[in-house]
């Protein structure tokens, strides 16, 4: 069990640009969250996955963003025109499956859009 | 709207001394509940959760949480605090009809003083 490890820690990027964000949960976990968090708030659910399938998304998943988890392994989150709102730490979680289970968070992407 | 309030951002107190963090739920139905402790730098860890078998649920390190029907809240305690406690601790709360949405409160940060 290595835990949930996402890439890059850091990402710092300019205004209109897109950026990627990957995330690898433990394995054998079937679930696999996303949510961001911004300085003095709580962790905001954004989508989740059951296996590949994106089951449940947040409105605050605009147009710009898309997530895909195409092998039901890791997971990538994209930001497309990136905007000085979108700066926030990208949190990634994953867990067995089920309600009511713990979640493993990832130590998270950090981005910063200038 | 479903939601969880933590009352208080910051929280110190005196290293030995008790701890009480604050959390309500918002719903007649309760929901799953969980308190996550975030250290710098790191990800979140789950400290201890709520399903409905006990009301007094025991977590790692000492901490416990009361589930109070009566009262929608989920105080979480520890009876002597240790310098090592300082983080921040997340109220959360899992809502039927949302498999995979975990609400969070905004935070409290502890800090302990020797």
């Amino acid at each position: 069990d290595t835990g949930v490890s996402q890439n890059p820690r850091h990402k710092i990027t300019k205004r209109g640009q897109n950026v990627t964000f990957r995330c690898d949960p433990i394995s054998e976990h079937n679930r696999l969250y996303w949510y961001r968090q911004t300085l003095g708030q709580g962790p905001e659910f954004l989508t989740y996955f059951q296996n590949e399938a994106q089951l449940e998304k947040s409105r605050l998943l605009s147009d710009r963003f898309s997530a895909e988890r195409p092998k039901g392994s890791f997971s990538t989150l994209e930001i497309q025109r990136t905007e000085q709102g979108d700066s926030a730490m990208y949190l990634c979680a994953s867990s067995p499956g089920g309600v009511g289970e713990k979640l493993f968070f990832g130590s998270g992407t950090q981005l910063s859009v200038l | 709207a479903q939601s969880v309030t933590q009352l208080g951002s910051h929280v110190s107190v005196s290293e030995g001394a008790l701890v009480l963090l604050r959390c309500n739920y918002s719903s007649s139905v309760p929901p799953y509940l969980f308190w996550y402790v975030q250290y710098p730098n790191q990800g979140l860890q789950l400290l201890l959760k709520y399903t409905s078998a006990a009301t007094l649920v025991k977590g790692i390190n000492g901490f416990e949480a009361e589930f109070k029907k009566s009262e929608t809240s989920f105080h979480l305690t520890k009876p002597s605090a240790h310098m090592s406690d300082a983080a921040e601790y997340f109220c959360a709360g899992q809502y039927g009809g949302s498999q995979g949405n975990l609400i969070f409160g905004k935070g409290t940060k502890l800090s302990v003083k020797p």
